[in-house]
């Protein structure tokens, strides 16, 4: 089974609507982030979280919010889904060295 | 302002050949830089790394080479094989930006038979 699960692995959803990403991890890591990847800029982070108390801004956090629901758990939310979000979304997870383990991603499409 | 920069968005390589993936950075205080390698319909994985004091790290056919002064990074990988095709991403860290990591955007290898 893999280490890092992600769901919905695709979602294609309308301008203005809500959608939650959900992540979870059985690593057993403190640390979690959510990055987005759109062609020619490699990955950009949006959130991180070093525990389930702390919860920090990438550098793209706007139109975004997350939540740690527990230290597996790390789900991130479109409150209201823009056509330019359109992304493929990855998470992933790390201990306290450098070294992060990604999930599979999840291709969002916002028409 | 791209603090990490992978130039080449391609690379296409014979098989048993070198492969040569550069990358170049901006920031003279990124402690660590890593390489990850990325499958279609997979996330990333890590590949190798080395900490800014050294300027050499070997692991198998993949080595990477650091050179502070230049502020450029190489991954080379020999003999290359079919395996190898793969979206090659750098990435680093600092203490400015939180220890999170910066990354390239990505450079498409191919090796052909």
């Amino acid at each position: 089974d893999a280490d890092v699960t992600q769901t919905p692995r695709n979602r294609i959803t309308k301008t203005g609507k809500r959608i939650m990403l959900e992540c979870s991890q059985t690593k057993g890591h403190d640390r979690m982030y959510w990055y987005r990847q759109d062609p020619g800029l490699g990955l950009r982070l949006i959130y991180y979280s070093f525990d389930v108390k702390d919860i920090n801004k990438g550098e793209i956090s706007d139109g975004y919010s997350v939540s740690r629901q527990a230290q597996a758990k790390f789900s991130l939310s479109l409150e209201s889904a823009i056509p330019n979000q359109t992304a493929l979304y990855f998470c992933a997870t790390s201990g306290p060295g450098y070294e992060q383990y990604f999930g599979p991603g999840t291709r969002l499409t916002v028409t | 302002d791209q603090q990490v920069k992978q130039n080449s968005p391609s690379l296409s390589v014979q098989e048993g050949r070198i492969s040569i993936l550069n990358c170049d950075y901006t920031n003279s205080m990124f402690d660590y830089f890593l390489w990850y390698k990325k499958y279609p319909a997979e996330g990333p994985t890590f590949l190798i790394s080395i900490s800014s004091i050294k300027d050499k790290n070997e692991d198998g056919r993949f080595t990477v080479f650091l050179n502070k002064s230049a502020k450029h990074l190489s991954l080379h990988i020999v003999p290359s094989q079919p395996g190898d095709s793969a979206v090659y991403f750098c990435a680093a860290r600092s203490a400015d930006s939180n220890y999170q990591l910066i990354w390239g955007a990505g450079t498409k290898l191919i090796i052909k038979p």
